[in-house]
């Protein structure tokens, strides 16, 4: 079965930093982009960051570039998202969710699917 | 960045009665190489992660009833619940995956009337 769970949420002050954790199941994650999207609490979806499948192209939405960091280490089936400078407007639960596909062919881009359960993050003071 | 505009923002429609949302981006998101509709629709119930119904426009995931039925092509699309049903009480997400940054509209909530 293929999975995704978050972790890595809590309540952290404005200023301070958090690193989220995705651990996949059931998938190579080698094979695909991974994304971040969050979800401020009672508002919709936000696509926050991608990254390729071996972490050589990283994308970022324009308010958290320069913030937070996407990374990945495969041999662990693990994706990151490291959190700095965060501010009340960052609250939100974060997903991660697989995206495009890649195989010797070249990469097609998908819709985000699976998605995890999420983990929640709080700036607050 | 390609803008993604739900309508209605929420509506209420009778158990058995059909509902439709739509969803218009601010550029095509047909890819011309292969004709394809870079367009998926989401259901999210309370408390849990949005799940796939229907990607390229039109095509309905493994799993997904039949009642669930996209169209539309270039900028214009819409997602059509045939006969509402109460587990189909949720928010609905429209979202192109054409281009970065990958965008979403700002949801449709449904209830029952």
């Amino acid at each position: 079965e293929v999975q995704l769970v978050e972790s890595g949420g809590g309540l952290v002050q404005p200023g301070g930093s958090l690193r989220l954790s995705c651990a996949a199941s059931g998938f190579s994650l080698g094979n695909y982009w991974m994304s971040w999207v969050r979800q401020a609490p009672g508002k919709g979806l936000e696509w926050v960051a991608n990254i390729k499948e071996d972490g050589s192209e990283k994308n970022y939405m324009n308010s958290v570039r320069g913030r937070f960091s996407i990374s990945r280490d495969n041999a662990e089936n693990s994706l990151y998202l490291q959190m700095n400078s965060l501010r009340a407007e960052d609250t939100a639960i974060y997903y991660c969710a697989r995206d495009r596909y890649c195989n010797a062919a070249g990469c097609f881009w998908r819709w985000l699917a699976p998605w995890g359960q999420g983990t929640l993050v709080t700036v607050s003071s | 960045d390609i803008v993604m505009t739900q309508s209605p923002d929420s509506l209420a429609v009778s158990l058995g009665e059909r509902a439709t949302i739509n969803c218009k981006s601010s550029q095509s998101v047909l890819y011309s190489d292969n004709n394809k509709n870079y367009l998926a629709w989401y259901q999210q119930r309370p408390g849990q992660p949005p799940k796939v119904l229907i990607t390229w426009a039109s095509t309905r995931e493994s799993g997904v009833p039949d009642r669930f039925s996209g169209s539309g092509s270039g900028t214009d699309f819409t997602l059509t619940i045939s006969s509402l049903q109460a587990e189909d009480v949720a928010v609905y997400y429209c979202h192109q995956y054409y281009g970065t940054p990958l965008t979403f509209g700002q949801g449709t909530k449904v209830e029952i009337k």
